[in-house]
This record gives structure tokens, sequence and C-alpha cells, in this order.
């Protein structure tokens, strides 16, 4: 199974500052065939289901904010939140569906 | 506005069964492919099954093979999981998600619809 490898577990940031988090897959997620990542997003708040945010490593789904961007390629990906918000509190986690099973991230904890 | 509402969760004794159904409404459901994740508490998201939008095509994590069973009654808009032999470890609230890629295949791809999720307790 591919492993997903998010970094950091958790972290603290003040209203607007930028948020970064990383995520490692043990293999490349890079298609060659349609030169697409195979990797999505998603913010799961307390209570909640998960959200897709952005798939394709950098699609972002539809409704979902431009402060919500996704980058990277092969096995290394970035999600990024330009300007932290109140009611971005929550989980992430990233999916790889390049192989099967569909594996996910361990989650990265953003607080204020 | 598009709905998945999941049913069936409960308290089981470890080696029960239990079967979980998750009604769609308000998209065509006979369009996609349709996915089982779970999430034990306080953990992870993890993957469990893939069924095919004509439901020919199925696929299972490794820990759930040979015990869960998907399917699905497209008249019905209603995806189902069978599970067997459950065990303390298999307690988690399990999300039925709709993945827009897949269509015929039981090849997993992204979640762009999910449900609130049903908790099932594994406990003697």
């Amino acid at each position: 199974d591919i492993v997903m490898t998010q970094s950091p577990d958790s972290l603290a940031v003040s209203l607007g500052e930028r948020v970064t988090i990383n995520c490692k897959a043990s293999q490349s997620l890079l298609f060659t065939s349609d030169n697409k990542n195979y990797l999505a997003w998603y913010q799961q708040k307390s209570g909640q289901p998960p959200k897709l945010l952005i798939y394709w490593a950098s699609t972002r789904e539809s409704g979902v904010l431009d402060r919500f961007n996704g980058s990277g390629s092969g096995t290394d990906f970035t999600l990024t939140i330009s300007s932290l918000q109140a009611e971005d509190v929550a989980v992430y986690y990233c999916q790889q569906f390049y192989g099967t099973p569909a594996t996910f991230g361990q989650g990265t904890k953003v607080e204020i | 506005q598009v709905h998945l509402v999941e049913s069936g969760g409960g308290v089981v004794q470890p080696g029960g069964s239990l079967r979980l159904s998750c009604a769609a409404s308000d998209f065509t459901f006979s369009k996609y492919a349709m996915n089982w994740v779970r999430q034990a508490p306080g953990q992870g998201l993890e993957w469990v099954a893939i069924i095919s939008y004509g439901g020919e095509n199925k696929y299972y994590a490794d820990s759930v093979k040979g015990r869960f069973t998907i399917s699905r009654d497209n008249s019905k808009n209603t995806l189902y999981l069978q599970m067997n032999s459950l065990r303390v470890e298999d307690t988690a609230v399990y999300y039925c998600a709709r993945d827009p890629v897949a269509g015929n295949r039981h090849v997993p791809f992204y979640f762009d619809l999910w449900g609130q999720g049903s908790l099932v307790a594994v406990s003697s």
C-alpha cells in the first residue's frame, strides 16, 4: 500500500496568517499517461464528515474558496491556506488514489 | 441539495453482524461508483470498499475482505454494507462517499460527497 505522511501533525497560527501542510507519498503519484497527480485534500471540522477541497493535486473543488491551494508533484505535495480564518479550524487530510487501496495521511490539525 | 444519509449503525458484540444503508437523493445515483470509508474514534480515515455504478465490480480493503460485502440497489438509490464477523477494531463511524471518477471501475478515486456517518460500536 502507498503510505501517506503528513507534516506537521498539528499547528497553531494567528488569524490571517499563512498555513502550509505537507504530504509525502511513499511512491510517485504522477500517472505519466495523463500527467496527473492522483492526490486529493479534505477538510474535516469537528463532528462533521470530510469535505473535498482539492483533487488532481491542484484542482479546487467547486465552491471551495480560493484561499485554499494545492501544489506539488510526484511524491511531495502541499496544501496552503493563504490567510487563515476562524472557520478554517479543522483537521486536513491528504489522500492518494494512484494505487488501490486508496490511502489517507494521518491528518494535520489546524488551530488558532 | 444532494444528500447521502447513512443508517443501521449500533452496538454489536464481537462476531456479530450489522447492515448499513446509505440513501442517496437529488442526484443520479446509478451514474456513480460509491464507497464506504470509516473513521475509528479519534483516528484518521480508512477506505473500506468500492462498488461500481452498475454494481458488477467491487473491491475491498484487506482489513475487511471476506467479512464485509458492499452492494447497491439503484432502483432504491441505496448503498449497503453487510458487515459479518465483526471485531472490536471495526468500531468506527462509517461514511458512504460518492466517487465522481471511478464509474464502472473498482478502483477508488476521490470522494466529492459524503454522508454524515453511522457509528458502529463492537463491544462485549
